[in-house]
């Protein structure tokens, strides 16, 4: 059975400094792979996804994640984070093929101090 | 055009009453699914709704939890005879079709809390 983890429950960084969220997965092949942020009573809102090729991909607001085969992980990354970006971040796998249920980490609560 | 929308926001409800739960998907998305969100607890898929296709229920905790889809539109997941383990965020989303890599577009979710 596919699985997540995201090893760092919460996290602390100063506005302005860079910033990795770590995720690791289980799963027999190579799995669809994706980050969503959760901010205060929102819903949840992609920030990028893996399917294959490239494996450094962009996504929405600076983030960026790079895609390890052989370490199983898919790791969050920001240069410089800004306060919004204070939230609740989750790594999530989709199977491929026509499955569709996603299983999600139990996630990463990010603080941002100024 | 809209989001996907969910109603109530807030649900508080006693020990054993039934409740119901709504989803509406965006316009013309054809995939829905349901997920439940305990404190502190990532994301548990409990449903799949896609197009005519048998759901997949293999999430359903227990056969107290049934859901419901009509058509492509509205889907209402209802919890029989709630318990207190029952309280959690329950989160819906649609896609505009089926597949692992299609983009699930979330709900701002229902918060249940059973006293």
């Amino acid at each position: 059975a596919q699985s997540v983890t995201q090893p760092d429950i919460h996290i602390t960084v100063s506005e302005g400094a860079s910033l990795e969220l770590r995720c690791n997965y289980s799963y027999g092949a190579t799995p669809y792979l994706f980050w969503y942020v959760q901010s205060p009573g929102q819903g949840l809102q992609l920030l990028l996804k893996y399917f294959s090729g490239d494996t450094l991909v962009q996504g929405i607001k600076g983030f960026e994640a790079e895609f390890k085969r052989s370490q199983s992980s898919f790791n969050l990354r920001k240069p410089s984070v800004h306060w919004s970006d204070a939230a609740e971040y989750f790594c999530a796998v989709g199977p491929t093929g026509t499955a569709s249920k996603l299983t999600f980490g139990t996630g990463t609560r990010l603080q941002v101090t100024l | 055009g809209a989001g996907v929308s969910q109603s109530p926001s807030n649900k508080v409800t006693e020990k054993g009453k039934d409740v119901e739960l709504r989803c509406d998907p965006i316009s013309g998305h054809t995939a829905l699914y349901w997920y439940r969100q305990r404190l502190g607890q990532g994301l548990e898929f409990l449903i799949y709704f896609q197009g005519n296709s048998a759901p997949d229920k293999s999430g359903l905790p227990s056969d107290r939890f049934s859901a419901e889809r009509t058509g492509e539109s509205v889907s209402t997941l209802t919890i029989q005879r709630t318990q207190q383990e029952d309280s959690a965020v329950y989160l819906c989303a649609s896609s505009s079709q089926g597949g692992g890599y299609n983009e699930q577009f979330f709900g701002p979710g229902t918060r249940l809390t059973v006293l």
